[in-house]
């Protein structure tokens, strides 16, 4: 039981370049999340999902997609890294909606765009 | 737009004192989390409270949710090393699927 694992832990882009981040969960948990973690701003939610097959936006949305084709997984997508994108970004999941479970984190993957 | 405020940002002590940490807002929630983050990894989640007035208790930990459940706090009594980490509230409400997390307070206890 890995818990919720993210992919890649690292990495580093050049401004304009694209990626996907991997958050995987064996947990079969319905909602996961997508934030990013900056100094003295807490986590901001960037998209989330309640279920297979939908997406929502959080508070951050702009220059990010978002996939959830499988329960699992939940893929966060940049299609043209910018500098302010430069975070470490943590995917959760959690078994029933906001406030009614705990949210699991994975270790997080730290990107730098340069 | 939901703003969780927590006070005091960094906060470094001796070992064996005691700190009360601070997560407020003007909007009401359902619910309300405590996480600790540790340095490479992602938050844990600590408590949760969802009657306003609760106190929970954690070992040394204290957590008290506010009458209106605006607030919260987290009162650490004889801090040790090992409390050392990020410690981040995050609010709930009721109807939407998505959590507000504070901006954070950096705890440091020094042996």
């Amino acid at each position: 039981n890995a818990g919720v694992t993210q992919t890649p832990k690292f990495r580093v882009l050049k401004t304009g370049q694209s990626m996907t981040l991997l958050c995987a969960q064996d947990m079969n948990h319905e909602y996961m999340y997508w934030y990013r973690q900056d100094p003295g701003m807490g986590l901001r939610l960037i998209h989330y999902s309640v279920g297979e097959g939908t997406t929502a936006k959080g508070e951050v949305p702009d220059g990010y997609n978002v996939s959830r084709l499988k329960k699992q997984n939940f893929l966060l997508g940049l299609e043209s890294a910018a500098p302010s994108q430069t975070s470490v970004y943590f995917c959760a999941s959690s078994y029933g909606p906001a406030g009614a479970g705990e949210q699991y984190f994975g270790p997080g993957t730290r990107l730098t765009v340069t | 737009t939901q703003l969780l405020e927590q006070s005091p940002q960094f906060l470094s002590i001796q070992e064996g004192e005691n700190l009360t940490v601070y997560c407020n807002s003007s909007s009401v929630f359902s619910s309300l989390q405590w996480y600790r983050q540790e340095p490479g990894e992602g938050p844990v989640l600590l408590v949760t409270v969802v009657t306003g007035g609760e106190v929970k208790k954690l070992k040394r930990l204290t957590f008290q949710f506010g009458d209106a459940r605006k607030d919260s706090s987290l009162h650490i009594t004889a801090a040790q090393p090992g409390d050392t980490g990020l410690y981040l509230c995050a609010g709930a409400t009721s109807g939407t699927y998505k959590y507000i997390f504070g901006t954070g307070t950096r705890l440091k206890v020094l042996a």
